[in-house]
Parts: C-alpha cells; sequence; structure tokens
C-alpha cells in the first residue's frame, strides 16, 4: 500500500528557480491537499482540489500553483523560489467529506 | 470562513499525569473535527475524528476528545500520558460544504519522567 507519496523528500533550490514538488495518492481519493507547515505556525492549507480539473486557493497560496489533470496526480508548483518558500510541504488526501486526511512524509524545501 | 486555535504553544506534563489539550474552532455549520499527531521528522497521525452523534469520541493510544457545540470546543485528554506521548498535537475542522481542511498552529507536548 503506498498511500500518498510525495516526491522529493529533500531540495535545496536557488532564489529564483523553479520546481515541482509531486505528489502521487493510489487510494482513488477526490480530495487533495498542499500543505506548508513553519515552526510554531502549525499547517497552513496553500491550495486544495475536489476532483480532477478543480482546484482551489487555501489559505497561503501566493508564489504556487497546482493542477489537477488526473485523481492520482496534484502536483505543486513553485515558479520563482523565494527564502520564505523554505518549508516542509506535506501532500495529503482524503475520499471526499466527512473523511479523514492521510498525509505523505512531507519535502524539506531550502531555498539560498 | 472556518478557522482553528489551538492556544497553548508548548505544554509539559510529568509522566503518568493527565493530559488535556485545547481546540476552539470557528465554522457557520456542523463541522468535521480531527486530532493528529506529529512525532520529530514524521508525517502526520490520525489519533480520533468527530462527524455526528456521540460528541464524546475515542481514539487510539488512550487518547478521547469531547466536542462540544456551545463552546466550539474539540478538546483532547488522556488520562496518563506516557513518555511516547511527546509529539506535536495537531487539531483540525473540515468543512461540511466543499473539501476545505484547516490545522491549528499546533501544541508541542513534552514530558518529564
Amino acid at each position: 500500500n503506498a498511500g500518498v507519496t510525495q516526491t522529493p523528500k529533500f531540495r535545496i533550490l536557488k532564489i529564483g528557480q523553479s520546481m515541482t514538488l509531486q505528489c502521487a495518492q493510489d487510494m482513488n481519493h477526490n480530495y487533495m491537499y498542499w500543505y506548508r507547515q513553519d515552526p510554531g505556525m502549525g499547517l497552513k492549507l496553500i491550495y486544495y482540489s475536489v476532483g480532477a480539473g478543480i482546484t482551489d486557493k487555501g489559505e497561503v497560496p501566493n508564489g504556487y500553483n497546482v493542477s489537477r489533470s488526473t485523481t492520482e496526480d496534484f502536483p505543486l508548483r513553485l515558479e520563482l523560489a523565494a527564502p520564505s518558500q523554505t518549508s516542509v510541504y506535506f501532500c495529503a488526501s482524503r475520499p471526499g467529506s466527512p473523511t479523514e486526511a492521510f498525509f505523505g512524509q512531507g519535502t524539506r524545501l531550502t531555498v539560498v | 470562513a472556518q478557522s482553528v486555535t489551538q492556544p497553548d504553544i508548548h505544554i509539559t506534563v510529568s509522566e503518568g499525569a493527565s493530559l488535556e489539550l485545547r481546540c476552539n474552532y470557528s465554522y457557520g455549520a456542523t463541522p468535521y473535527l480531527f486530532w493528529y499527531v506529529q512525532s520529530p521528522g514524521q508525517g502526520l497521525q490520525l489519533l480520533l475524528k468527530y462527524f455526528s452523534g456521540d460528541t464524546l469520541v475515542q481514539g487510539i493510544k488512550g487518547f478521547e476528545a469531547e466536542f462540544k457545540r456551545s463552546q466550539s470546543s474539540f478538546n483532547l485528554r488522556k488520562p496518563s500520558v506516557h513518555w511516547s506521548d511527546a509529539a506535536e498535537y495537531f487539531c483540525a475542522v473540515g468543512a461540511s460544504q466543499g473539501g476545505k481542511l484547516i490545522f491549528g498552529q499546533g501544541t508541542e507536548l513534552s514530558v518529564k519522567p
């Protein structure tokens, strides 16, 4: 059972570079989420999706983009990396509402 | 808009003592409520959830939580804390309409021997 898989696990970016954080789930879940976790700030919702082709902004969407072309994949795109985007990023999925979310192991991103 | 507040950033309890972690939420309709635990360097694990029905819910590892609609609270409790309970605990509220799932700031629990 793979569950929610995030790649890469670690990444160092230079300011201004771009990258895509990958998230895939094999549970046929409709809902998917991206969060960032900073010390003392908890998890902040960046974007979420309730199905293929449908995405919506969360609490902190600036500087990020997402797409959801398939049920399985929900990549997060950083176009112009900034030091403020240094964080741990978590992807999660759940079948629908009301159900609990299942989390990936996270991606630790450092922007220097 | 939904929101979650965990008033205590850090709590220290002695091993064997009881524990209560506070969670207050804001949501206009019936909320779906969750508690998750995160050990250092790990992902998040669900402790328990409330959707409807009995307002006292039991979870894993001996944890329970009580939903109090009048106080907009969903506090987590454990009668006797073990050293292995040291971790960060997150409360979350899910919208009953739409898919938004919002987390609180987290409470870090330390356990004294």
